[in-house]
């Protein structure tokens, strides 16, 4: 069974804190890696892509790939309540075919 | 209309009942996905779509029928369903059906079968 395991959370840290988001995936055909954002009711939407090992900075966010230990990560720093949401991690195969975890619910207190 | 649209928003039926949902692509992309996400599960991958050919049929049941006449329209056609079946169903499409290539979602559509 190919997975992508994610911590379920939930994850609380107070407004301006780092959030730190891991993924472990089992599938080593995995060449692409994506982070997706999932407010309550609503649909995922792309924070970031990973191609390589890593670390690849966007804003406020840096998402991490270490092959070797078939593992990615996604820091958030200043996090604002406005970035609670459920994260979810996917890994890419062939023909498009995404393989995403269970989530990681974030909650940012003010 | 931009990005990836979904009809319609909400969806009740019977176990008896047959349906259709409808995604339409305003991105010019040439590949489209359906997606089931229930709840405490992960996202679920279920027919990828190239060039309007089925490239991936994720062992989904045949209660479940997909459809892509052209690369902007994408059908999942349902009948006799199942209760187990309610879920959001989620469309996404990207520019090609590669392995790096992000994924646009759409609104999704929340079905509920009784």
């Amino acid at each position: 069974q190919k997975e992508v395991e994610q911590n379920s959370g939930p994850l609380s840290v107070p407004e301006g804190a780092i959030a730190s988001l891991n993924c472990t995936y089992s599938d080593r055909g995995s060449q692409s890696f994506f982070w997706y954002r999932q407010y309550s009711g609503k649909s995922p939407e792309l924070i970031m892509s990973i191609y390589s090992n890593g670390d690849k900075e966007d804003g406020r966010f840096t998402a991490q790939l270490n092959k070797a230990s078939q593992y990615v990560s996604l820091l958030i720093r200043d996090s604002q309540p406005s970035d609670s949401a459920t994260y979810l991690c996917a890994g890419g195969t062939s023909y498009g075919k995404l393989t995403f975890g269970q989530g990681t619910i974030l909650t940012v207190h003010p | 209309e931009t990005g990836v649209t979904q009809t319609p928003r909400h969806l009740v039926m019977g176990m008896t009942n047959k349906k259709s949902l409808k995604c339409e692509q305003h991105l010019g992309h040439n590949a489209m996905y359906w997606y089931k996400q229930s709840a405490k599960k992960p996202l679920e991958l279920m027919f990828v779509y190239s060039l309007e050919e089925r490239v991936e049929n994720n062992s989904v049941p045949s209660r479940f029928s997909p459809e892509c006449p052209n690369s902007s329209h994408l059908f999942l056609h349902l009948h006799t369903l199942q209760p187990e079946d309610s879920a959001l169903y989620l469309c996404a499409s990207s520019q090609e059906a590669g392995r790096g290539e992000t994924q646009y979602f759409g609104p999704g559509t929340r079905l509920l079968v009784l």
